[in-house]
């Protein structure tokens, strides 16, 4: 089936430090990545939709400076926590969507447990 | 604005005993309905899920949901679970505007106990 790469899989870094998540469709294309963030015992939470070739659709409430996306192939989208502090811990889920009719699915990766000391 | 409510936080059953997981969601238009597993360690996967047709879905591993719109719910049933049922599953739904980004229930943790 299809697979969704979400590297790294955990963080831990000083306050201050920019992270880079990247996200990878590995055997198919993927025209919309969403990026998501799960805080303990709650659900996900969309943060932004990644468009390759165009600029990210940020959620209401989401810093576009603070969270900086890029999806500059049909490949891989990537999300770079930008001079990340500890509320920015948390853990970021990205999925990728199938390109194809509104029935196709969206693919998830394996998250990353991000860590801001 | 879409919502999506899973009244049960966490369930412990016995192996073979029956599963009914609630799913409520709040969207007055056309909606497509999700229900994504995630077992220990690994990510989300779907289990199932309801474009149009048959309110009653079958999934994978012996799931299945049933839509009923007039109570804008959307249950996840098996009649017998296992050990390895054990895992959070999250409802899932998407207005079938063309937004295709997921508004997610807070999750249901299933523990069955062998």
């Amino acid at each position: 089936g299809a697979v969704v790469s979400q590297h790294p899989s955990r963080v831990i870094c000083k306050s201050g430090t920019s992270v880079k998540i990247e996200c990878r469709s590995l055997d198919f294309q993927a025209t919309t990545m969403f990026w998501y963030r799960q805080f303990p015992k709650q659900s996900l939470m969309l943060m932004a939709t990644s468009n390759e070739g165009s600029k990210a659709t940020y959620e209401q409430g989401v810093e576009k400076d603070k969270f900086l996306i890029n999806h500059a192939s049909l490949t891989l989208s990537t999300l770079t926590v930008t001079s990340a502090h500890p509320e920015d811990s948390s853990f970021y889920i990205c999925s990728a969507l199938e390109v194809g009719p509104p029935g196709a699915p969206q693919h998830f990766g394996d998250g990353t447990r991000l860590s801001i000391l | 604005a879409q919502s999506v409510s899973q009244h049960n936080h966490h369930v412990i059953l016995s192996e073979a005993a029956s599963l009914e997981l609630g799913c409520n969601y709040s969207y007055g238009g056309t909606v497509n309905l999700f229900w994504y597993v995630q077992y220990p360690g690994q990510h989300l996967q779907l289990l199932l899920k309801y474009f149009s047709g048959d309110p009653l879905v079958k999934g994978i591993k012996g799931f299945e949901a049933e839509f009923i719109k007039s109570k804008f719910s959307f249950n996840l049933r098996k009649p017998s679970v296992q050990w390895s049922d054990t895992a959070e599953y999250f409802c899932a739904v998407n207005a079938g505007t063309g937004r295709r980004a997921l508004t997610f229930g807070s999750g249901t943790r299933l523990q069955v106990q062998p």
